[in-house]
């Protein structure tokens, strides 16, 4: 089975600067998709950012972006130019392009922003 | 607004109590999932439904009971809880196969049992 492990619990960061939260999983497959979430105080899950492990380029999505490295199983997200509204729970997810292809999450990293 | 609603926002029951709590998508998805949040704990992933049929229980006690009545629904019944089912309770939705875009999450019930 597969297993998503976020080794930070908490995170913070001056606003304006770079974080960088990370987040390694375990697999046997080749073929599956990782996603990092944002929750919020609100609770609302909201979808960040993603990255095919078949792309060896890491994605981008304005401030974020991630460092797939695909060997290592390593999915690390950076934030860059941080700012109040980042504060959240981000949660690190996998999902297999097969079988259930049910979404596994880590156990989450609180980031709070300092102004 | 996401897509994916939940109600209540907030619900409160004693442990002799029946309630249910519901979701509703309307983004012609055919997979719906119950998930639990606890505190300092991984999202545990409860149900899933793939075309109104239940495909996954991972070892729920059958004081939760879920129902998916149609693709665009789906419940989870309570009774007789224990204060340590307390929780968040999220609904997601996602087209299966469509393993690119995740899943779309509702906003939660926060369920407190006293």
């Amino acid at each position: 089975a597969q297993t998503v492990t976020q080794s930070q619990p908490e995170m913070s960061v001056q606003e304006a600067e770079t974080v960088t939260l990370s987040c390694t999983y375990d697999t046997s497959e080749s073929d599956y998709y990782l996603f990092w979430y944002k929750q919020p105080p609100s609770r609302q899950m909201i979808l960040v950012i993603r990255q095919e492990a078949y792309k060896q380029q890491n994605a981008t999505e304005n401030r974020f972006s991630v460092n797939f490295q695909k060997a290592a199983k390593s999915f690390s997200l950076k934030i860059s130019d941080s700012q109040l509204g980042d504060a959240a729970m981000y949660f690190c997810a996998y999902r297999s392009d097969r079988g259930a292809q049910k979404l596994v999450f880590g156990q989450g990293t609180r980031l709070t922003i300092n102004p | 607004e996401t897509g994916v609603t939940q109600t209540p926002r907030h619900l409160v029951m004693g442990m002799t109590n029946k309630k249910s709590l519901k979701c509703e998508q309307h983004l012609g998805h055919n997979a719906m999932y119950w998930y639990k949040q606890s505190a300092k704990k991984p999202l545990e992933l409860m149900f899933v439904y793939s075309l109104e049929e239940r495909v996954e229980n991972n070892s729920v006690p059958s004081r939760f009971s879920p129902e998916c009545p149609n693709s665009s629904h789906l419940f989870l019944h309570l009774h007789t809880l224990q204060p340590e089912d307390s929780a968040l309770y999220l609904c997601a939705s996602s087209q299966d196969r469509a393993v690119y875009y995740g899943y779309t999450f509702g906003s939660g019930t926060r369920l407190t049992v006293v």
